[in-house]
């Protein structure tokens, strides 16, 4: 158990739909990474907060956004969502030394998209 | 970062012998190299990693080799279990202290 929650363990919607994933990080850990995980594309990094402020972005489509909030939580949020949106989601979590740090994944959302 | 090849990406062995699974990157920057293991149905659980102050690291029966003239780093699991069948993912952090760029996976079986 690495310590970072996520919820929900799966998600099933229709196409055109949002849906937000939600990820409690590791106690202490100030950093949250959100990473999709894809048959073709494989583990490809989303975005990255630290402290509640954006810190980096990666192959994040416009269709989707995140937040960390006060309590250190991350919401990743996906709207109009498409079928090749379907695909495991995870959150890691790190102190956010910058050291680059070690990163600590959860179990992942898997959403499907009908 | 930037591109990170792993090889192979499947490995069936015997129990008790040695698997070795090799990555190369491209990013001269890259600084740190960890390795995760992913289980069906779990997320990547970190098993061992690397910065490039050092050309070695183990622990019990997994060590990594950092190569950074050649650009590639490696996972050596000695006398393997059954346990140890999983998907293991390479990474890299590029010259970043944030974005991991991963290898595509090398599924190990390990036959009793």
């Amino acid at each position: 158990d690495s310590g970072v929650t996520q919820t929900p363990k799966h998600l099933i919607t229709a196409t055109g739909q949002r849906v937000t994933l939600r990820c409690s990080p590791r106690s202490g850990d100030l950093s949250v990474y959100w990473y999709q995980q894809s048959l073709d594309q494989g583990l490809q990094f989303l975005i990255q907060y630290y402290n509640g402020e954006e810190r980096a972005k990666g192959n994040i489509l416009e269709r989707f956004s995140a937040q960390q909030f006060p309590d250190l939580h991350s919401e990743l949020n996906l709207s109009s969502l498409e079928l090749g949106d379907s695909a495991l989601y995870f959150c890691a979590s790190s102190p956010g030394t910058g050291a680059p740090d070690t990163q600590y994944f959860g179990p992942g959302t898997r959403l499907t998209v009908l | 970062g930037e591109n990170v090849e792993q090889h192979p990406s499947t490995l069936s062995v015997q129990e008790g012998d040695s698997a070795v699974i090799k990555c190369t990157y491209s990013d001269s920057a890259s600084n740190y190299f960890p390795w995760y293991k992913q289980e069906l149905g779990k997320g990547p659980q970190l098993i061992i990693d690397i910065r490039s102050n050092v050309g070695e690291k183990k622990d019990q029966r997994i060590a990594v080799t950092l190569n950074k003239t050649a650009k590639h780093f490696s996972l050596h699991i000695t006398e393997t279990q059954p346990e140890d069948s999983a998907v293991y993912f390479c990474a890299d952090s590029g010259g970043s202290n944030y974005k991991l760029t991963f290898g595509k996976g090398t599924l190990l079986t390990v036959n009793p």
